[in-house]
């Protein structure tokens, strides 16, 4: 299967500043990459679907201008929590595939607002 | 409104017993129902995965059902072991190409 890497693990930030998140699909050609928040012992919400060359499509409630989400390559897709404040604190997640066949997701980014 | 409810949200039981996980949504027509396992800071690993057409599924000691009349999968794990402890996660796809929503999560303790 697919094998998917997100980087950092954890980050802890000022309150203000921005934060990039990475995902890379090391050996999949991934056209479309998710990205999920998790708060604790909840279960995973999709924030959005990154397309690659194209614009993002957000999910209701998110605000693209705070999460912005950059696809440039077949591999790579970023998440950049801009302004970060506490309650941006959570467990982000990527993914490539899903639906019709597994999804396969990085290893999480734990990011922490102070 | 569109729901994916996972039956409990911990569910504790004895090394060697078979645990049962239900996943129950409302207002969905999911062409495929998936389930994953998820440790503690880590991503959801995938387990199985089921479409409108079957009813049934296994994998060594797992298996899953999964009723479109009931709007229903069940997840067994059979001769559980305390390495089974984790959250499981079921997920559907809800009409737009790839996208998962996923259930609440049951957080199973496999004690010995």
């Amino acid at each position: 299967g697919a094998v998917v890497s997100q980087h950092p693990s954890r980050v802890i930030c000022k309150s203000g500043t921005s934060v990039k998140i990475e995902c890379r699909s090391l050996d999949f050609q991934a056209t479309t990459m998710f990205w999920y928040r998790q708060f604790p012992k909840k279960s995973l919400m999709l924030m959005a679907t990154s397309n690659e060359g194209s614009k993002a499509t957000y999910e209701q409630g998110v605000e693209k201008d705070k999460f912005l989400i950059n696809h440039a390559s077949l591999t790579l897709s970023t998440l950049t929590v801009t302004s970060a404040h506490p309650e941006d604190s959570s467990f982000y997640i990527c993914s490539v595939g899903g639906a019709r066949t597994e999804a396969f997701f990085g290893q999480g980014t734990r990011l922490t607002v102070v | 409104s569109q729901k994916i409810e996972q039956n409990s949200e911990a569910l504790n039981i004895q090394e060697g017993k078979t645990a049962t996980l239900t996943c129950n949504y409302t207002n969905y027509s999911p062409a495929y129902l998936q389930w994953y396992r998820q440790d503690p800071g880590r991503g959801p690993v995938f387990l199985l995965l089921i479409r409108e057409n079957e009813k049934e599924k296994r994998k060594e000691r797992l298996k899953v059902t999964f009723d479109t009349t009931l709007k229903q999968s069940l997840f067994h794990i059979t001769a559980s072991q305390p390495a089974d402890s984790a959250t499981y996660l079921c997920a559907l796809n809800t009409g737009t190409a790839s996208k998962l929503t996923f259930g609440t999560g049951t957080r199973l303790q496999v004690t010995l």
